[in-house]
């Protein structure tokens, strides 16, 4: 596709539950991000890739949470035994070179809602 | 990286200008400014950036003041599509790992 496309859209998971949020970044893209959006905050970011390679996740907020993106292209974000706490929405965002600093190289996905009940 | 202070909300009408201003006092010599903004239930968008000089594009113009402890976005013609939130961040170009978000500007264009 054009853009980032992330699935699913929603998602509501009971307390307990694992779950996994899919991103597809923009074909060849080198830099992919996960950030979290808690309602009327800014994003939070939570890991890089360049790559296949999880080059930062400092914010990761708890073990819970473990992102891969082995083949360099796809990623998924897992969630282990979801709280309410975790209840957000989860944002991807890929660029095409290295530098995050690339102005309007980063494209940001529609975000994948997650409500924990 | 630096910290940005921005109003809570703003009001426009529609077909003026509106003028996003934002402060970042503790800007360092080699933070750029960039400007995103997020309309209601859709990613971020990116819309502009710059480091000491004016930037235009085809979306908005910054103006950065000389001394780069503050900026203003400016929407030329705001429409009702550019309601949206408007998010200032101070990005370090040697540690361009994350971007540190803040609450940003709520804008509204009325008609």
């Amino acid at each position: 596709g054009a853009g980032v496309s992330q699935s699913p859209r929603y998602k509501v998971a009971k307390r307990g539950q694992d779950v996994a949020l899919r991103c597809d970044p923009i074909s060849g893209h080198v830099s992919l991000f996960w950030y979290q959006q808690a309602l009327g905050q800014g994003p939070e970011f939570l890991t890089y890739f360049q790559n296949e390679a999880q080059l930062d996740k400092s914010g990761l907020p708890s073990d819970r949470f473990f992102a891969e993106r082995p083949e360099g292209s796809v990623s998924t974000l897992k969630i282990q035994r979801t709280q309410q706490e975790d209840s957000a929405v989860y944002l991807c965002a890929s660029s095409a070179t290295k530098r995050q600093v690339s102005g309007n190289t980063i494209y940001f996905g529609e975000g994948s809602w997650l409500t924990v009940v | 990286d630096a910290k940005t202070t921005q109003p809570t909300s703003m009001d426009c009408a529609e077909g003026r200008a509106a003028n996003l201003p934002c402060n970042h006092s503790t800007i360092s010599g080699n933070e750029y400014v960039y400007w995103y903004r997020q309309i209601h239930s859709q990613g971020p968008q990116y819309i502009i950036h710059g480091l000491k000089n004016n930037e235009t594009n085809e979306m908005a113009s910054l103006i950065i003041t000389e001394d780069r402890k503050s900026s203003t976005l400016i929407l030329p013609h705001a429409t009702l599509r550019d309601t949206a939130v408007y998010y200032c961040i101070g990005v370090n170009a040697g540690n361009n790992r994350k971007l540190i978000w803040g609450l940003g500007t709520s804008l509204a264009v009325n008609p």
